[in-house]
């Protein structure tokens, strides 16, 4: 089944490690998303990226990093990991519809990394 | 400064209709969607409004008033499988950029 999915599912770490959480989609899609979500704060952009060539960073891309490595790959590194960067992290993606009606840009979430920062 | 209001937590029984509103300031504006996000789990798209008016899809519907930067989710026939957690988002650019709101947890009781 077409499908995103997020490696790993759950890591611990400490503070100053380098981590990468890695994202990869088959459905086909251009339009990848890096969110954080922490209790009471929904869900916030860090980075996006609309094809291999186009990365923006979100809200709060300070700390962080990423890499489209392909259209199915998009990369989110912590350069030195912080405890304030636990959280769950998810990858979406989206296909933007030029049919011409308004278009939802519907996203379509990974399971989700829970990161723990000691 | 951009937001979007959403009350924290809603609480009804089973079978009764529960209505989320979302009021929102944006830089721009090009639609609202609606997520619902299980305990734990991936949120999951329920609807879309670009449009003033009410979209319907079975239980779920959405309204959206443009005018008033506002618009709600209404569930209808409340289940206990509807506990969970409901987003409103913008969306606020032509590029189809979203922002979400804080989410209101929805808690249906027997």
């Amino acid at each position: 089944d077409a499908d995103v999915t997020q490696t790993p599912r759950n890591r611990i770490t400490k503070t100053g490690k380098r981590i990468m959480l890695e994202c990869s989609q088959t459905k086909g899609h251009d339009r990848m998303y890096w969110y954080r979500q922490d209790p009471g704060l929904g869900l916030r952009l860090i980075y996006y990226s609309f094809d291999v060539k186009d990365i923006n960073k979100g809200e709060i891309s300070d700390g962080y990093s990423v890499s489209r490595q392909a259209q199915a790959k998009f990369s989110l590194s912590l350069e030195s990991a912080i405890p304030n960067q636990t959280a769950l992290y998810f990858c979406a993606t989206s296909d933007f519809s030029s049919s011409g009606r308004p278009s939802s840009n519907e996203q379509f979430f990974g399971p989700g990394t829970r990161l723990t920062v000691l | 400064g951009q937001s979007l209001e959403q009350p924290s937590e809603v609480t009804a029984v089973e079978g009764a209709i529960v209505q989320i509103n979302c009021t929102y300031q944006t830089s721009g504006f090009y639609g609202l969607s609606w997520y619902q996000q299980h305990d734990g789990g991936a949120p999951t798209f329920l609807s879309y409004n670009a449009l003033d008016g009410l979209e319907e899809t079975g239980r779920f519907s959405s309204f959206l008033s443009r005018s008033d930067s506002y618009g709600y989710l209404l569930l209808q026939e409340l289940q206990m499988k509807d506990s969970a957690s409901y987003f409103c988002a913008v969306r606020d650019d032509s590029w189809g950029k979203l922002q979400f709101g804080a989410g209101t947890q929805v808690v249906v009781t027997p």
